[in-house]
């Protein structure tokens, strides 16, 4: 089975820019998770979804980000407009249950000039 | 509020020594779960362990051991003869049910740099 997937690996993009990052999780998986990770604050979770419902979207920083799941197979996270605070790399994972192992993919490494 | 400190900012040992990574958690919840994670350079988060509050028995895969103690509120994770091949982060992870939903806080990671 391929593993969670993520597009693009890297991005790079200009201040005030939209970025969408992509996630396919693994098939069978009904939860997804996004996270972001910073030197600064380290492993942060965003947002999770369970059967493409969003649960808690309490760690979403601000209103410049989105997150949807349309599908069982497809997430989206989106950030418009794009500041230099964002830069990070952001993961998805996907687990059978909401306390269950997760499963990462490779990141997305954002960079904000 | 949830809470997950791994003080050991970065630990190096020479191979085939033995190393403890500690991990201290808080939480009220009395039910809740505990996760370790491995990230080697490659950047991937990998899954090593999940215990959850009511299981305190401790457990041993290969050479990985983790100990399990409500009491002080540690889960602590040690490596028996380590190898190059173990160098990476470890992240501490707690997932708690809180106000309907589970809430998932990772600790900052400790690097482990094993010297060949």
């Amino acid at each position: 089975d391929a593993g969670v997937i993520q597009s693009p690996r890297h991005e790079v993009t200009e201040m005030g820019q939209e970025v969408t990052l992509r996630c396919k999780p693994i098939s069978g998986h009904d939860y997804l998770f996004w996270y972001r990770q910073t030197m600064m604050r380290g492993l942060e979770l965003l947002i999770y979804f369970n059967n493409n419902v969003p649960i808690d979207d309490s760690g979403m920083p601000e209103d410049r980000f989105s997150a949807k799941m349309p599908n069982a197979s497809f997430s989206t996270l989106k950030i418009q407009p794009s500041e230099p605070r964002d830069s990070a790399v952001y993961f998805c994972a996907s687990s059978r249950t909401d306390v269950g192992e997760q499963y990462f993919g490779p990141g997305t490494r954002l960079t904000v000039t | 509020a949830q809470k997950v400190t791994q003080a050991q900012t970065e630990i190096s040992v020479v191979e085939k020594e033995d190393v403890t990574l500690d991990c201290v958690y808080e939480t009220r919840d009395t039910t809740y779960y505990l996760f370790w994670y491995k990230q080697p350079p490659s950047g991937e988060l990998v899954f090593l362990i999940r215990r959850n509050s009511f299981d305190e028995q401790n457990e041993i895969s290969g050479r990985y051991s983790w100990n399990f103690q409500k009491s002080t509120s540690s889960f602590n994770f040690t490596i028996t003869a380590s190898q190059v091949v173990d160098s990476a982060v470890y992240f501490c992870a707690l997932s708690g049910f809180t106000s309907g939903t589970y809430k998932y806080i990772f600790g900052t990671g400790t690097r482990l740099k094993v010297l060949a």
